[in-house]
């Protein structure tokens, strides 16, 4: 199993470009989520999704946009990139309905927008 | 609202010693899970141990350890015999039912292993 993949691991924009940060699983995990973690305030959720063609909002979910069309794959959109939105992106997934279950965490991807 | 605060930004600990890491957590539930997560410099998340909070004995995981206090709201993490593979991002994480899925980090401690 390739378990959570990310990518791109890096990317640079410029303010109001757009783009798709793409995160698929292949463990059957029902549940998906993204964080961000930013310097000093640990990860915090964008959104998640318990199945496909359900989504919901996390803590800090404005400028971004998910779909959930597959149960592998949940990708992140970026609709016009702004300089509070760098940071380290990361997806996540588990087996749904028991709250002891391991998340289990992609690599990352670093995005800097200037 | 579920609160996570690790107070301690920076610790550091001779190779061989132990060190312990503090994790205070705030939550009007009574049945939840707490995690610790390290991340090494390579960024990824790895899961370190994890409690029920309804179970009283305290996990364990080789040099890991936790003191579980629930009626303090207290979760602070062990590592015994530290080695420099230690060095690493550590933070603590709470989780619900009921809380759809969603895991509260705190802010992290760095640990770094003095040779």
């Amino acid at each position: 199993n390739a378990g959570v993949t990310q990518t791109p691991k890096f990317q640079v924009l410029k303010t109001g470009q757009s783009m798709t940060l793409q995160c698929a699983q292949d463990m059957n995990h029902e549940y998906m989520s993204w964080y961000r973690q930013d310097p000093g305030m640990g990860l915090r959720l964008i959104h998640y999704s318990v199945g496909a063609g359900i989504t919901d909002q996390g803590e800090v979910p404005n400028g971004y946009n998910v779909s959930r069309s597959t149960t592998e794959d949940f990708p992140l959109r970026l609709l016009s990139a702004a300089p509070s939105q760098t940071s380290v992106y990361f997806c996540a997934s588990s087996p749904w309905g028991d709250s002891r279950n391991e998340q289990f965490f992609g690599p990352g991807t670093r995005l800097t927008v200037l | 609202a579920q609160t996570v605060t690790q107070s301690q930004p920076e610790m550091s600990v001779q190779e061989a010693e132990t060190v312990t890491l503090s994790c205070t957590y705030d939550t009007s539930e009574s049945d939840y899970y707490l995690f610790w997560y390290k991340q090494p410099p390579s960024r990824q998340m790895i899961l370190v141990i994890r409690q029920e909070a309804y179970k009283q004995q305290n996990a364990t995981e080789n040099r890991f350890s936790v003191n579980f206090q629930k009626a303090a709201k207290s979760f602070s993490l062990k590592i015994s015999d530290s080695q420099l593979g230690d060095a690493a991002m550590y933070f603590c994480a709470y989780r619900y039912p009921g809380g759809n899925e969603k895991l509260t980090f705190g802010t992290g401690t760095r640990l770094t292993i003095i040779p």
